[in-house]
């Protein structure tokens, strides 16, 4: 069965330094999401892509989180400058998209430790 | 800001014994969705509820959608160790032509003792 892919699995960083997260969805998935997951906590939606626009960044801390789908295939995520508060899994899932219900799958996350 | 609420937050139980876990927001969704996280793993998706009132059984799991479609609950019967995880529910809204909007909830720690 086809797989979201991530990368790194995992990534320990110093503060204000930049971190980049990289995500392949399922092959002809057209929406792609980042969510963030604090431990114990449920994931909090970042950003949506429906192909390479995005529909939904209204979670995205601008000021330092940028994420990129140009192709409308695979994605990055970066942080710039990275905080101790930034500490967590971030996960990205896709779905076919452009209509409702369809099942959105998971990637294994990408976890971020700043010190 | 649609919010998912769960509980209980944490629940130990012994094996063998029952438990639900409940799910409720004051919004209404197009579907619901019910996944299984295990410690540094991304979620995995148990069960899409769509229809108000629907039920659906996977082996020893129940999972109903509120008649509203406001509120769902997750049921295990006769629990395994193997059932140790964090539940998470989340909430699907339609966004026209941009796929679906997932909201999760605050998610439910379950341990089950031998």
């Amino acid at each position: 069965e086809a797989e979201v892919a991530q990368s790194p699995r995992y990534k320990i960083t110093e503060k204000s330094q930049a971190v980049a997260f990289w995500c392949d969805p399922i092959s002809g998935h057209a929406t792609l999401y980042w969510y963030r997951q604090i431990l114990g906590q449920g994931p909090e939606l970042l950003v949506q892509f429906q192909d390479e626009s995005v529909v939904d960044d209204s979670q995205l801390p601008k000021d330092r989180f940028s994420a990129e789908r140009l192709k409308g295939v695979d994605s990055t995520l970066k942080i710039q400058p990275a905080e101790l508060g930034d500490s967590a899994m971030y996960l990205c899932a896709s779905s076919r998209g452009r209509h409702s219900g369809n099942t959105i799958y998971f990637g294994e996350g990408s976890w971020l430790t700043v010190v | 800001t649609q919010l998912l609420e769960q509980s209980p937050q944490f629940l130990s139980i012994q094996e063998g014994e029952n438990l639900t876990v409940y799910c409720n927001s004051s919004s209404v969704f197009s579907s619901l969705q019910w996944y299984r996280q295990e410690p540094g793993e991304g979620p995995v998706l148990l069960v899409t509820v769509v229809t108000g009132g629907e039920v659906k059984k996977l082996k020893r799991l129940t999972f109903q959608f509120g008649d509203a479609r406001k509120d769902s609950s997750l049921h295990i019967t006769a629990a395994q160790p193997g059932d140790t995880g964090l539940y998470l529910c989340a909430g699907a809204w339609e966004k026209k032509s941009s796929g679906d909007k997932l909201t999760f909830g605050t998610g439910t720690r379950l341990a089950v003792r031998p």
